[in-house]
């Protein structure tokens, strides 16, 4: 199985700051990589797929990058909307496998 | 648009069983592989499998094969996924969801339903 691991696991971080998150898998991936945006109570939205490419409708301070086994999801400046928890998730093979997510929270 | 609309939450009791729904509208409910996932009350998510709704094949994560079965009925366009013996920590909410690319087993999950919750509780 892929292992996601996910750093950091929480930042808390003010509007307008600029937001990195990493996720690293165990193995190549092939950027068969997701990000997801969850809200309390609310189901994941997907923002990003194949490590970079931006989901329709999702706002474009939302990117990705990365390759093989590590990727990188950035919030060019944070919108109060923005606080949630993120998902990375690999899709090269199954079992499709999460990471542990990071909770963004507000400073 | 698309839409994936699940049952109401469940209370079941240890070594019972349930049986989650999710019935797909606005595209072609065989075109497009449906996965499950679950998440743990404060905890991350976890894929189950997933089911191909135009033959009826699945792929179930090992830690749930021979408890899980996942089925369809195209009929109405709905997804079911039952689990059987439950455990108290199975009280999670359980999700559907599609993956965004025709006729692929893998891939974005595009849409979610809205999730089931089911606690197993004595």
């Amino acid at each position: 199985d892929i292992q996601m691991t996910q750093s950091p696991s929480s930042l808390s971080a003010s509007v307008g700051d600029r937001v990195t998150i990493t996720c690293r898998a165990s193995q190549g991936i092939s950027n068969s990589l997701a990000w997801y945006q969850q809200k309390p109570g609310k189901a994941p939205k997907l923002l990003l797929y194949a490590a970079s490419r931006l989901e329709s409708g999702v706002p474009s301070r939302f990117s990705g990058s990365g390759s093989g086994t590590d990727y990188t999801l950035t919030i060019s400046s944070l919108q109060p909307e923005d606080f949630a928890t993120y998902y990375c998730q690999q899709y090269y093979s199954t079992p499709i496998t999460f990471g542990p997510g990071t909770k963004v929270d507000i400073k | 648009q698309v839409q994936l609309v699940q049952s109401g939450a469940e209370v079941k009791k240890p070594g019972a069983s349930v049986k989650v729904s999710c019935k797909a509208s606005g595209y072609t409910f065989t075109g497009y592989y449906m996965h499950w996932v679950r998440q743990a009350p404060g905890q991350g998510l976890e894929w189950m499998g997933w089911i191909n709704p135009n033959s009826g094949g699945t792929n179930y994560a090992q830690k749930f094969q021979g408890r899980v079965t996942m089925t369809r009925d195209t009929s109405i366009s709905t997804a079911y996924m039952e689990l059987s013996r439950l455990r108290s920590d199975d009280t999670a909410v359980y999700y559907c969801a599609r993956v965004g690319w025709y006729s692929s087993s893998g891939g974005k999950f595009d849409y979610w339903g809205q999730g089931t919750l089911v606690t197993v509780s004595s």
